[in-house]
């Protein structure tokens, strides 16, 4: 079984400013990890993702995400948060042959002007 | 490239009445298709899966029900609803094989009064 951990559900940033978003995961075997982006009202968009090879993996956007075993962790960065970046983010973990993508309860970004 | 369409985009319905939300995937052939809900502050709460034609897997008991008619087109259907059913519901597809992520549709706001 594998499970999801988003901390902090709302994370409010300056524009300009660092974007940390923060997931950690609990698996039996190394998953595939994704990060999703909704806008209000709007289905999930894809971000990025890692399955194997490189555990830092770039998106669209500008973001980014690093893949680290030790930590069990897929936090989400962008250097520079802007405007456009307010949304809801979500984390999902699926385990190879499953069809279950597990999400994290979400975290909601706000831009301070 | 490919689309997913759902319609309707937004539905206000009685208790008690039936539901039918209707999900297409253009631009691809054999995807696997899934049904997710999402409840106002929640997270996504898969509800079916279905990885060919009149293959229907159920993740949660309730009074729900998916249909797969023809390869592109997945339908969740209710015979009564209830307030419980109110939500945000979603549409994805995913090609079959290895890769693993899904693409979301539009999405269908959900009232049940």
């Amino acid at each position: 079984a594998q499970s999801v951990t988003q901390l902090g559900s709302h994370v409010s940033v300056s524009e300009g400013a660092l974007v940390l978003l923060r997931c950690n995961y609990s698996s039996s075997v190394p998953p595939y990890l994704f990060w999703y982006v909704q806008y209000p009202n709007q289905g999930l968009q894809l971000l990025l993702k890692y399955t194997t090879g490189a555990t830092l993996v770039k998106g669209i956007n500008g973001f980014e995400a690093e893949f680290k075993k030790s930590e069990t962790s897929f936090h989400l960065t962008k250097p520079s948060a802007h405007m456009s970046d307010a949304a809801e983010y979500f984390c999902a973990v699926i385990l190879f042959g499953n069809e279950k993508l597990t999400f994290g309860t979400g975290t909601r970004l706000t831009i301070i002007p | 490239s490919q689309t997913i369409h759902q319609w309707p985009a937004t539905l206000v319905q009685p208790v008690g009445s039936p539901l039918s939300l209707e999900c297409t995937v253009e631009g691809t052939s054999n995807p696997n298709l899934y049904w997710y809900r999402q409840a106002a502050g929640r997270g996504l709460q898969l509800l079916f899966y279905s990885v060919g034609i009149g293959q229907i897997s159920s993740e949660v008991p309730q009074n729900l029900s998916a249909s797969r008619p023809q390869d592109r087109q997945f339908i969740l259907s209710s015979k009564k609803l209830l307030l419980s059913d109110s939500g945000f519901y979603l549409c994805a597809w995913r090609p079959s094989g290895p890769a693993y992520e899904q693409y979301f549709g539009p999405g269908t706001r959900l009232t049940v009064t």
